[in-house]
């Protein structure tokens, strides 16, 4: 069965720094998924990408894809206790061509941001 | 345009009621899916609906679990005979086509006693 590892589990960094938060998959994708929470909260989505090298940003924040459609990675730059939450990856798996139609999630990474 | 609606935000139910979640996609969205999160573990999957049609359930238990997504009116999760293991954040997410992004609602609280 498909299965997406986050890395790290957690992370605290200094207010300003930047970091990376990694994921990856155990087969190829049809879609990969960025999306935040808060605790208590659902889920926001921040970014989707779907070809392999694909990459796009939204503010501070910027993702990516491999070419093999198999590993992405969230970075945010600047970072600001705003920042701060749960970030999960989730991903369609491919299915002859095309997706499952289910989403499936990674466990998250927690980012805490000291100000 | 109203994000997805879950209700009740907080659900206390005894061992052994019934537990009805309910779950009202955004305008225009015909895909529906549910969720559960444990504490400190990540988002399971656990059924995926196209209205009235049940288009994957292999994440939902066997027993007393079930999804409906009708015609009219919202998606309902309904868990049978509560055990206190079923306590957990259920999330419902929708999209308005198969691949496109999911939007997610606020989730319900279950806690059994």
């Amino acid at each position: 069965s498909q299965e997406l590892e986050q890395s790290p589990q957690s992370l605290i960094v200094q207010e300003g720094k930047n970091l990376t938060i990694n994921c990856t998959s155990s087969k190829t994708l049809y879609g990969l998924y960025w999306y935040k929470q808060k605790y208590g909260e659902g889920l926001i989505f921040l970014m989707m990408l779907q070809k392999g090298g694909e990459e796009k940003s939204h503010e501070k924040i910027t993702a990516k894809l491999d070419e093999k459609k198999q590993q992405s990675s969230l970075h945010i730059t600047a970072s600001q206790p705003s920042h701060a939450g749960i970030y999960l990856c989730g991903a369609r798996p491919l299915n002859y061509g095309g997706s499952q139609g289910n989403l499936i999630f990674g466990k998250g990474t927690k980012l805490s941001v000291k100000p | 345009n109203a994000g997805v609606m879950q209700n009740p935000r907080h659900l206390v139910r005894r061992r052994g009621q019934e537990a009805r979640l309910r779950c009202s996609p955004m305008k225009g969205h015909s895909h529906v899916y549910w969720y559960r999160q444990l504490p400190e573990e990540g988002l399971k999957f656990m059924v995926y609906l196209q209205k009235e049609n049940i288009i994957d359930e292999s994440g939902m238990p066997k027993e007393r679990f079930s999804a409906e997504f009708p015609k009219e009116g919202p998606s309902i999760l309904r868990i049978q005979q509560v055990v206190r293991g079923d306590s957990a954040a259920y999330f419902c997410a929708s999209s308005p086509y198969r691949d496109r992004a999911a939007f997610f609602g606020q989730g319900t609280r279950l806690t059994v006693v």
